[in-house]
């Protein structure tokens, strides 16, 4: 039961540097999400996705991009960090648009920029 | 647009009790969604409990309840027999149509410290 998996689960990256975080979901899910966590500030979300090949942005999508390739993966990339993407980034999938279908999320990236 | 409230940032209720979580929304769309979710220190996310716009009896999931008045636009969640596992962050969260999409929008969270 791997449900909705994030790689990786901490990092540390110095300004200016880019990194790609991994989504993937095993339950062949349509939508797909990226929600950052700050304190104080609930999740937020950046981007998402309603099925391969297709992306959108959300709330706070500047200084990320995303991408959806195969329907099991959402990449969230992050050309050049800033300080202010200290954050924790969590994915989370859910089957089709019907609104009783609960989101199904990942356990979280801890990303720390310097 | 749609927004949840949360205005409770932190609660401490001794063990055994009830404990009621607030929360408020806002949005213009006939059909939504209410979700809770409970964050614990180790940080998933857990889906607690549901509510659509059109049920017509409040949810209820173990010691879960949710106090739903649409009216009010609230959406209040309420642990029963309280347990000291049940120290977390909770999160309510509303679904919805944004701009031709579906999302899910996120309160700010309550801390809920539970007190032997």
């Amino acid at each position: 039961n791997a449900g909705v998996t994030q790689t990786p689960k901490f990092r540390v990256l110095k300004t200016g540097q880019s990194m790609t975080l991994l989504c993937a979901q095993d339950m062949n899910h349509e939508y797909m999400y990226w929600y950052r966590q700050d304190p104080g500030m609930g999740l937020r979300l950046i981007h998402y996705s309603v099925g391969e090949g297709t992306t959108a942005k959300g709330e706070v999508p500047d200084g990320y991009n995303v991408s959806r390739l195969k329907k099991q993966n959402f990449l969230l990339g992050l050309e050049s960090a800033a300080p202010s993407q200290t954050s924790v980034y969590f994915c989370a999938s859910k089957i089709n648009q019907a609104l009783n279908t609960e989101a199904f999320f990942g356990q979280g990236t801890r990303l720390t920029v310097v | 647009a749609q927004k949840i409230t949360q205005t409770q940032p932190g609660m401490f209720v001794q063990e055994k009790e009830a404990v009621t979580l607030d929360c408020t929304y806002d949005t213009s769309d006939p059909s939504y969604g209410l979700f809770w979710y409970k964050q614990p220190s180790s940080g998933e996310m857990i889906f607690l409990i549901y509510q659509g716009s059109y049920d017509q009896q409040n949810a209820t999931e173990g010691r879960y309840s949710l106090n739903f008045q649409k009216a009010r636009k609230s959406a209040n969640l309420v642990i029963s027999a309280s347990q000291l596992g049940d120290s977390a962050m909770y999160f309510c969260a509303m679904k919805g149509i944004i701009q031709g999409a579906q999302k899910l929008v996120f309160g700010q969270g309550t801390r809920l410290t539970i007190n032997p």
